[in-house]
């Protein structure tokens, strides 16, 4: 069984881009959330999908946002980067929301800003 | 405001030895309570959890204790192993079941064979 697909694995951008990052569940997952990670503030919960729809925000500014396709892949985006947005991005996918017990994470993938 | 908080943010231990790693939560709303193990450049992985009903619950080798009254958790593995090396996240849920888990910082457990 195939687990939790995070790309790419690792990115530089510039202050001021744009950034999308992907991410591809295990088969028939339909439940994707989505963490950032830093030093400073440890795990933080971004936003969960779930059948396509949001069902979950952390309070992120409105430049990051995501979605979730039909096939339950996800993916988020960053608009306007700021140094700060420095950090490793995980995905977890789970047959349901809430199932945090049976969430597989991936890899992640490190964003650095620069 | 960190609502959940693992003031230690390392610990290293003797294999054979007890591990004790501590965390403590704001949030008397929060009704579950899970820890995760990271290995370097892997995700988490669920360890253990505990529901706010109950004060210990046990897996093998690890055990959490949770007390309510002081919002204070703590995971004790024994014997602790340098297979458990890892940084532990503690993590809770809000109340009515939430679909939102709020994370620790994170404590780096290193084991010393």
């Amino acid at each position: 069984k195939a687990g939790v697909t995070q790309t790419p694995r690792y990115l530089i951008k510039t202050r001021g881009q744009q950034v999308t990052l992907s991410c591809s569940p295990i088969s028939g997952h339909r439940s994707v959330s989505w963490y950032q990670q830093t030093p400073g503030q440890g795990l933080q919960f971004l936003f969960e999908y779930f059948s396509e729809t949001q069902r979950n925000k952390g309070n992120f500014p409105g430049r990051f946002s995501g979605r979730q396709f039909s096939n339950s892949r996800s993916e988020m985006n960053v608009s306007t980067l700021e140094l700060g947005d420095s950090a490793l991005y995980l995905c977890a996918s789970s047959l349901y929301p809430g199932s945090f017990e049976t969430a597989f994470f991936g890899q992640g993938t490190r964003l650095t800003v620069v | 405001d960190q609502q959940v908080k693992q003031n230690s943010p390392s610990l290293s231990v003797q294999e054979g030895r007890i591990s004790i790693l501590n965390c403590d939560y704001t949030n008397s709303m929060f009704d579950y309570f899970l820890w995760y193990k990271k290995y370097p450049a892997e995700g988490p992985t669920f360890l253990i959890s505990i529901s706010s009903i109950k004060d210990k619950n046990e897996d093998g080798r690890f055990t959490v204790f949770l007390n309510k009254s002081a919002k204070h958790l703590s995971l004790h593995i024994v014997p602790s192993q340098p297979g458990d090396s890892a940084v532990y996240f503690c993590a809770a849920r809000g109340q009515g079941g939430s679909e939102k888990l709020v994370f620790g910082k994170g404590t780096k457990l290193t084991v010393n064979p």
